[in-house]
């Protein structure tokens, strides 16, 4: 149990473009789904947190209008990179967690977006 | 925000081997996970342990949470152990993201 998918597991775009990475939970109900980011040889950043109909609430730092997070179902939630550019080349994975405690977190596999 | 900080950073060992890793945090937790990034960069979750001792096969952990530490011990290591090891830690409910620590780079030798 507790499988979290996500969509497209590598991605290649031009700068400018905005990609769409989609987060599933496939066999149970997130009422909350997480977005990270890992450059390469680096640990883990928290990038926003999202809770279904709700607006997403996103770290320091991190642009809102250019990750545009939307969790539109308890299933489902997606990360849009606006306006890429080769700074945001990096490894996005999402997370999800049902209606705790416990407030264990399940890891989708991750995607790798290369911005050229 | 909460602190955390693992040990060892690097760590290379014999095949057969036993190891403790090890992962510090600044501030009470509700959540504290141990993970396996696999080369493909797949989060395995090993445990979720905010507190108390849990073991499953050759690896088990210990949180003594009022000490702020967590330990990973990982026993009759084998090649698939290899990869990085990630502590990361959560305070103030089910809505607050994981803080992750730097991980521990682990290399299991034949």
């Amino acid at each position: 149990g507790a499988v979290v998918s996500q969509h497209p597991s590598r991605v290649i775009c031009k700068s400018g473009t905005s990609v769409k990475i989609e987060c599933r939970s496939l066999d149970f109900q997130a009422t909350t789904m997480f977005w990270y980011r890992q450059f390469p040889k680096q640990s883990l950043m928290l990038m926003a947190t999202s809770n279904e109909g709700s607006k997403a609430t996103y770290e320091q730092g991190v642009e809102k209008d250019k990750f545009l997070i939307n969790h539109a179902s308890l299933t489902l939630s997606t990360l849009t990179v606006t306006s890429a550019h080769p700074e945001d080349s990096s490894f996005y994975i999402c997370s999800a967690r049902g209606h705790g405690p416990p407030y264990e977190q399940y890891f989708g596999p991750g995607t790798r977006l290369t911005v050229t | 925000g909460i602190q955390v900080e693992q040990s060892p950073p690097d760590l290379i060992l014999q095949e057969g081997a036993n190891s403790t890793l090890r992962c510090n945090f600044s501030d009470s937790v509700n959540n504290l996970q141990w993970f396996h990034q696999n080369p493909w960069g797949q989060l395995i979750n090993l445990f979720y342990i905010p507190s108390g001792t849990k073991q499953n096969g050759r690896l088990s952990a210990t949180t003594v949470a009022t000490e702020r530490y967590s330990l990973l011990y990982i026993s009759s290591s084998q090649t698939t152990d290899s990869g990085v090891y990630f502590c990361a830690v959560g305070s103030g409910g089910g809505a607050d993201g994981l803080t992750f620590g730097k991980g521990t780079h682990l290399i299991i030798q034949p």
